[in-house]
């Protein structure tokens, strides 16, 4: 069984489109990430929930929207997509809140998201 | 700031040792992370150091210095299911604890 499972793994779209990717996670921890890979593979943190409710929110933009309707998913939304917003994005989670005290951050396989 | 720098690629051949470096710049240090990241998946946990020194685990050791910001990833008996992106990534207390990811370094092993 996957641990952080992500859908869709491919997606294609047109400028302007608005999209979303679900995320699931079934290994009972309480929080649960949005993480952006770009092309020169840096790893940026964009949301995180701990149960449920927002803890980090970074420098994203407001077309950019998640959801966690409960502990174990969290969704993002993305609306009027732009050309830039092609990238891999992965959710992720862990036991606790952050990497404090070694918190393993265990990731879904990601989600190709080219805009054309 | 804060800052990850870890080498962009390195080649090893299969068989040998391949030390991989990172030196990190930050406040509120609270432990180094190194994950695995193979070409089209996503980052597995390799090891986590927060204290100094060496941590082993199978082929793959950790190694951390704090007072120097530097820590490294050692790779024995080199295979070739080992070509991958190491990334490096720093905790800070500064940042809710949020990882600070270095850009990996693509590792190639040649046969």
């Amino acid at each position: 069984d996957t641990a952080v499972s992500q859908t869709p793994k491919y997606l294609v779209t047109q400028m302007g489109n608005d999209k979303s990717i679900k995320c699931e996670q079934n290994l009972g921890h309480d929080t649960m990430y949005w993480y952006k890979q770009d092309s020169k593979k840096f790893l940026k943190i964009m949301f995180s929930y701990n149960n449920k409710e927002l803890i980090i929110n970074e420098t994203v933009p407001n077309r950019f929207s998640p959801k966690s309707p409960d502990k174990a998913h969290l969704n993002l939304h993305i609306n009027s997509l732009e050309l830039g917003d092609s990238a891999v994005y992965f959710c992720a989670s862990s036991q606790g809140a952050g990497s404090s005290s070694g918190n393993t951050i265990y990731f879904g396989e990601g989600s190709w998201l080219t805009v054309v | 700031g804060q800052n990850i720098d870890q080498p962009t690629e390195m080649t090893a051949t299969e068989g040998a040792i391949v030390q991989i470096n990172c030196t990190y710049q930050t406040s509120g240090f609270n432990g180094l992370f190194w994950y695995q990241q193979h070409a089209g998946e996503a980052p597995t946990f390799l090891s986590y150091n927060v204290l100094d020194g060496l941590e082993e685990k199978g082929r793959f050791s950790s190694f951390l210095s704090r007072s120097k910001g530097y820590s490294y990833l050692l790779l024995k008996e080199l295979q070739m299911k080992d070509s991958a992106s190491y990334l490096c990534a720093v905790s800070s207390a500064d940042s809710n604890y949020q990882l600070i990811w270095g850009a990996g370094t693509k590792l190639i092993i040649k046969p």
